[in-house]
Order: C-alpha cells, then structure tokens, then sequence
C-alpha cells in the first residue's frame, strides 16, 4: 500500500513569505501529525489532527496553523516566514493513536527560509 | 529540557562491534517506540514496547523496557554498516496525550 506522501519535497522561501504543505497519509490512517525537525531541536510537535479537529497542540506560534480534510489529507501553513523556520516539516500518520499504533512517516518537506 | 534524554548523543563504531543507545525520563510512559531515521527520509517505526521490564528482540536488536517505564534500552548485536542512522525513542508521558520524542542517538557504523 501506498506510504505517507509529503508534496512538495523542497521549498525555498523569502522571509515574511507564507508556505503550504500538503501530506497524504496511509488509507484508512485517519490521525495525522506534525513535526518540525532541526539540528537543534530535534523533533517538536506541531500539532495533530484526527477525523478533521485539531486533537492536540505543540507549543508553536500562531504563525503556524493546519487542517484536516474529509478524506484525512492535512494541510499546514505557515504565514510570516522567519529565517528561523528553515527546517524539514514531517508528516505522520496513524490508525487510530500514535502511542498504541506508532507513526508512519512521510520523507518530509526540507523547508528554507532565506 | 527535554523530556526523553538518550545516550549517547553520538556514536561511531566499527562493523561487528555491539553498542547500546539508553533513552531515560523522569517521568512514566504507558509505552516507549524505537525508531530509526536515515537521511533525507522520515522516521522508521522498529519497536513498541508496552510492559515494564518487556524484552522484545528484532534480529540483532534487542529493545528493553525498564521496570518502572521510564528507561528503554536498544542493543545492537554485531552492528552493520547498514544499522547507520539516527535512533529516536518516542513516548507519551502519563496525563499526557502528545506523541514525544527523544532527543535522538546518531549511529555510526564503519567498515
């Protein structure tokens, strides 16, 4: 079956510029999260979104939002790019709940800010 | 600070060696999952292990949760260079409901 898909692969942004990023998740996944990933921070929760609300929250800004589509696909923006959001943004999806079923990874969005 | 420390930061063997990757919290954790992430891909699920003390072992790897689930363990047997990447614990603290995870273990391994 097909994987996790994370479209598009690479962006290059000016600052103050907004982004979209679009993640398909497994069929039948219908809990869909965000990560952000640097080589500071490691991973940090966006958010996660399951049967189209927002389920739970990290501690990002407002500047960061998402959404969750009828047929599972999730959306995250971001509005007023910083240099400091230069990052690869990974979507994960699972069944149900990560914490019993584990997360399936996208290959993520390698996002850079200039 | 970060909720899930692991240990050690980084690690750079040769072919054959064994090594251990440890990820402690103060806090407990229902559950614990292993991943391994290789570059320019996303994180690859390897393991959940739900019971303290539960030993589950996947060809050369052998993962271990602690008795009172807030330590995992992940020993490798004989390691390949095909075992390089980054290893990331993951878990959701008890009161909790995100998904959190370990500030990553990246492994080496040389022919």
């Amino acid at each position: 079956k097909a994987g996790v898909t994370q479209t598009p692969r690479y962006l290059i942004k000016t600052r103050g510029q907004q982004v979209t990023l679009s993640c398909s998740p497994i069929s039948g996944h219908r809990s869909v999260s965000w990560y952000q990933q640097t080589p500071g921070q490691g991973l940090q929760f966006l958010f996660e979104y399951f049967s189209e609300t927002q389920r739970n929250k990290g501690n990002f800004p407002g500047r960061f939002s998402g959404r969750q589509f009828s047929n599972s696909r999730s959306e995250m923006n971001v509005s007023t790019l910083e240099l400091g959001d230069s990052a690869l943004y990974l979507c994960a999806s699972s069944l149900i709940s990560p914490s019993n079923y584990g997360y399936t990874f996208g290959s993520g969005t390698r996002l850079t800010v200039v | 600070t970060q909720l899930l420390e692991q240990s050690p930061q980084f690690l750079s063997i040769q072919e054959g060696e064994n090594l251990t990757v440890y990820c402690n919290s103060s806090s407990v954790f229902s559950s614990l999952q292993w991943y391994r992430q290789e570059p320019g891909e996303g994180p690859v699920l390897l393991v959940t292990v739900v019971t303290g003390g539960e030993v589950k072992k996947l060809k050369r790897l052998t993962f271990q949760f602690g008795d009172a689930r807030k330590d995992s363990s992940l020993h490798i047997t004989a390691a390949q260079p095909g075992d390089t990447g980054l290893y990331l614990c993951a878990g959701v603290p008890g009161g909790g409901n995100k998904l959190t995870f370990g500030t990553g273990t990246q492994l080496k391994v040389e022919l």
